[in-house]
């Protein structure tokens, strides 16, 4: 069965230093990978997604993420976290031969000022 | 402004009322979905269409109903609803091909059912 984990409810940053949000997935056959971004009482935006290609994948307000098929991986990263940057963030997967994508139960980030 | 609108936005309902949330998406999308969003659970699939006059269950559809009234239009039905089904729901729209995998979210529903 498909799934993702986010294993960290929460992660706590001080501003100005890197941050990691941590993802892992369970799929059959090829993953296309996102992260996406829930602002309070918005709905999801759109972070970043990994399809074929370079392993570190760019995108909006200068996340990246890595992806590493060997560990079933797909960490969110910052070099250097922004107070702005707190929300809850979420890391999902679709497989190419479904129409649905799962998603991860969230982790909420912290960034202490 | 393009995008997925949802309405209404806030709702509260007593036990056993009914009542329908709508979707609309401008972006010519074939794929229509419904999530609902509980503390600690993460976004739950209810209901998704792949393409206009279909519709499929998708992990929590139990108490929920769907119509895919046209490509634009994908709307949720609650026909008795109950304090579990108190929750945030999203509708969301997804183009076709490589480059349009991800989806667009909806502001989203917060439904309060006493």
């Amino acid at each position: 069965a498909q799934s993702v984990a986010q294993p960290e409810d929460q992660v706590n940053v001080a501003e100005g230093n890197p941050l990691t949000v941590k993802c892992t997935y369970s799929v059959s056959g090829n993953p296309y990978l996102f992260w996406y971004v829930q602002y309070p009482n918005r709905g999801l935006q759109f972070l970043l997604k990994y399809i074929t290609g370079d392993n570190l994948v760019k995108g909006s307000y200068g996340f990246e993420a890595e992806f590493n098929k060997s560990q079933t991986s797909f960490h969110l990263k910052k070099p250097s976290a922004l107070v702005s940057d707190s929300a809850l963030y979420f890391c999902a997967v679709r497989v190419l031969r479904d129409d649905k994508i799962i998603f991860g139960k969230g982790t909420r980030l912290h960034i202490l000022p | 402004n393009a995008g997925v609108t949802q309405t209404p936005k806030f709702q509260v309902l007593k036990t056993g009322q009914s009542m329908t949330l709508q979707c609309a998406q401008d972006m010519n999308h074939n794929s229509m979905y419904w999530y609902r969003q509980d503390p600690g659970m993460g976004l739950r699939l209810i209901y998704y269409s792949a393409s206009e006059g279909t519709t499929d269950k998708g992990e929590v559809p139990n108490g929920y109903n769907v119509s895919r009234l046209n490509k634009r239009e994908f709307s949720l039905r609650l026909e008795s609803a109950a304090p579990s089904q108190t929750s945030v729901y999203f509708c969301a729209s997804k183009g076709t091909g490589v480059l349009l995998s991800g989806y667009t979210f909806g502001s989203g529903t917060r439904l309060t059912v006493v």
